[in-house]
């Protein structure tokens, strides 16, 4: 099994800083199949970005994707109130789904 | 509006069984595979199980194997997810979620809003 480790496990920034996010594979992970998720408090996860840099339907550009085999990011340009929240990594492998522990992004 | 509602939880014993339901409205349900996803109290997310959008491959995560069964009925656009022998360590809000077309259903585009599942005596 493909273990996914997302790093910091929180970040405290504030409204406007720039967040960037890291997730690292215990062994290569298809860019194809790496996705990010953001939940808030209370709600559902939403798909952010999937193929590792593709933004999903409705999801401002402030947020983009990147990276390839064992090492993948997600980057906010400029935080906005919404944007804080809990952020996971997934991936798609071996008929196998995981996702990463989530790294929290708080006000500072 | 694509839509997917979860029902069925609540407490149950150790041991005991519970079976889950996600209706799914506003897209061709038959068309897309599905996974119930879950997330224990304070807990990240763990991913289930998966079943096909025929209904005819299944995979589990090792943690439910031989005792969650997934399946789908596509007369009542629903998903199902029937849980056995259940454990304190399966207490969580359970999920499903509609998978990604454009990448096989690698990844999950669409979440229902979750049920709580309480093991305990």
């Amino acid at each position: 099994e493909i273990v996914l480790t997302q790093s910091p496990g929180t970040l405290s920034l504030s409204p406007g800083e720039r967040a960037t996010l890291s997730c690292r594979a215990s062994q290569g992970v298809s860019s194809s199949y790496l996705a990010w998720y953001q939940q808030r408090p209370g709600q559902a996860p939403r798909l952010l970005i999937y193929g590792a840099s593709k933004r999903a339907t409705g999801i401002p550009d402030r947020f983009s994707g990147s990276g390839s085999g064992t090492d993948f990011s997600l980057t906010i340009s400029r935080l906005e109130p919404e944007d804080f929240a809990v952020y996971y990594c997934q991936q798609y492998g071996s008929s196998q789904w995981t996702f990463g522990q989530g790294t929290k992004v708080e006000i500072k | 509006e694509v839509q997917l509602v979860e029902s069925g939880g609540g407490l149950v014993q150790p041991g005991g069984s519970l079976r889950l339901s996600c209706g799914a409205s506003g897209f061709t349900f038959s068309t897309y595979g599905m996974s119930w996803v879950r997330q224990a109290p304070g807990k990240g997310l763990e991913w289930v199980s998966y079943i096909s959008s025929s209904g005819t491959t299944m995979f589990y995560a090792d943690s439910v194997k031989g005792r969650f069964t997934i399946s789908r009925d596509h007369a009542k656009n629903s998903l199902y997810l029937q849980m056995n022998s259940l454990r304190a360590e399966d207490t969580a809000v359970y999920y499903c979620a509609r998978g990604l077309k454009d990448v096989g259903a690698a990844n999950f585009d669409c979440w229902g809003q979750g049920t709580l599942v309480t093991v305990s005596s």
